[in-house]
């Protein structure tokens, strides 16, 4: 159980242009999810904290109109990076707590960005 | 503000041998610590979780971890490295909702 998938896994793209990830819980409700980053090694950095069905809380330091986060259902978040610069390149790594048990976050495997 | 600090960046052992990786924590309350690992372009595997339970706790793969708070430090062991465990290692404690990372401990296993 507490399942948490990432899509897609890796992505090459063009600078300039958008590239949207997926985060699901596939067998929770997750009414909070969590973006993070992590650069060639570094630890995870939190981007965002998102609430089904609200505005997501950004950290301070990242750019909420270039990292757009929704949270549509209790199932489903996507993080859409906005004209996408070869800085922006990193391991993306979304996390979901069950509803509940706000004790643990349960993590998806990791989505690696690379814009040329 | 909880936090965690991670004592050496790059752990080396030798296959067989005891692994050590030390985390110290900072927290105003009872903290949730955790400790995960990472392969090679991979998500964060959770090893085990301390929930203010036993204090020591056993996790996947052989790996346990005892807290201690007149330390405030929650180090992981392992009695016997496999090559397998060559990773990075992160230490983490829950904050207010998210959770906080040590800079993490890169395991290295030699023959």
């Amino acid at each position: 159980g507490a399942v948490v998938s990432q899509h897609p896994s890796w992505v090459i793209c063009k600078s300039g242009t958008s590239v949207k990830i997926e985060c699901r819980s596939l067998d929770f409700q997750a009414t909070t999810m969590f973006w993070y980053r992590q650069f060639p090694k570094q630890s995870l950095m939190l981007m965002a904290t998102s609430n089904e069905g609200s505005k997501a809380t950004y950290e301070q330091g990242v750019e909420k109109d270039k990292f757009l986060i929704n949270h549509a259902s209790l199932t489903l978040s996507t993080l859409t990076v906005t004209s996408a610069h070869p800085e922006d390149s990193s391991f993306y790594i979304c996390s979901a707590t069950q509803n509940g048990k706000y004790n643990e976050q349960f993590f998806g495997p990791g989505t690696r960005l690379t814009v040329l | 503000a909880q936090s965690v600090t991670q004592l050496g960046s790059h752990v080396s052992v030798s296959e067989g041998a005891l692994v050590l990786l030390r985390c110290n924590y900072s927290s105003s309350v009872p903290p949730y610590l955790f400790w995960y690992v990472q392969y090679p372009n991979q998500g964060l595997q959770l090893l085990l979780k301390y929930t203010s339970a036993a204090t020591l706790v056993k996790g996947i793969n052989g790996f346990e971890a005892e807290f201690k708070k007149s330390e405030t430090s929650f180090h992981l062991t392992k009695p016997s490295a496999h090559m397998s465990d060559a990773a990075e290692y992160f230490c983490a404690v829950k904050g207010n909702n998210d959770m906080r990372f040590g800079a993490g401990t890169r395991l290295t296993v030699k023959p």
